[in-house]
């Protein structure tokens, strides 16, 4: 089992809809929770990070939190063409700074 | 402020020869990550400075990868011999302190024949 798991999609929602993208994880110790964006052949670009449990909102974005079920979510609000990208799904430990990846999800907005 | 650079942008090299590739964080950053990318896999960790000094590398796979951050600037990660499995994205990251937010670079790939 990976640590962190993300559905790799595509997801494809149509311009102006709602994106959810969804990742788990396995470690009861994870303590922050990152989304990166990643386009195509560029870096990776911090979206948000999360480490308490329930919602935090910036702009467009909801990143939402639960620890009790290891879920952590990206709502994505408006969605634009220029959103389509692979979002990234990192956690981190107590212990560690090291950031641990999920394989990503494939982000396609339909104008 | 300029970002993480890295050099180059892309390798190609031959099974046996030797890369080194380069990392240059954000100015002031003391935390500096490595991490590598092959192909249809996550992003997995390799190693993490802080300054000069090797905090963490528990993810380095052999002893054909060799890290060094002298001064407590550049990196560099050096592959010697390379083998076939080294090919794939190696991405360099940088924060200012241990849990603060990782600014990645273009990365560099990396593809051994």
């Amino acid at each position: 089992q990976k640590e962190v798991e993300q559905n790799s999609g595509p997801l494809s929602v149509p311009e102006g809809a709602i994106a959810s993208l969804n990742c788990t994880y396995s470690d009861r110790g994870s303590q922050s929770f990152f989304w990166y964006r990643q386009y195509s052949g560029k870096s990776p670009e911090l979206i948000m990070f999360i480490y308490s449990n329930g919602d935090k909102e910036d702009g467009r974005f909801t990143a939402q939190l639960n620890k009790a079920s290891q879920y952590v979510s990206l709502l994505i609000r408006d969605s634009q063409p220029s959103d389509s990208a692979t979002y990234l799904c990192a956690v981190n430990r107590k212990s560690s700074y090291k950031l641990i990846f999920g394989s990503g999800t494939r982000l396609l907005v339909r104008p | 402020e300029a970002g993480v650079t890295q050099f180059p942008s892309h390798s190609v090299i031959e099974k046996g020869q030797t890369v080194t590739l380069r990392c240059d964080p954000i100015s002031g950053h003391d935390n500096l990550y490595w991490y590598r990318r092959v192909m249809g896999k996550e992003i997995k960790f390799l190693l993490h400075f802080v300054k000069e000094s090797k905090q963490d590398e528990s993810g380095m796979p052999n002893n054909r990868f060799l890290a060094e951050r002298t001064g407590g600037t550049y990196s560099t990660l050096k592959v010697q011999p390379a083998e076939l499995e080294d090919s794939g994205v190696y991405f360099c990251a940088s924060s200012q302190g241990g849990g603060d937010t990782q600014y990645f670079g273009p990365g560099t790939r990396l593809t051994v024949l």
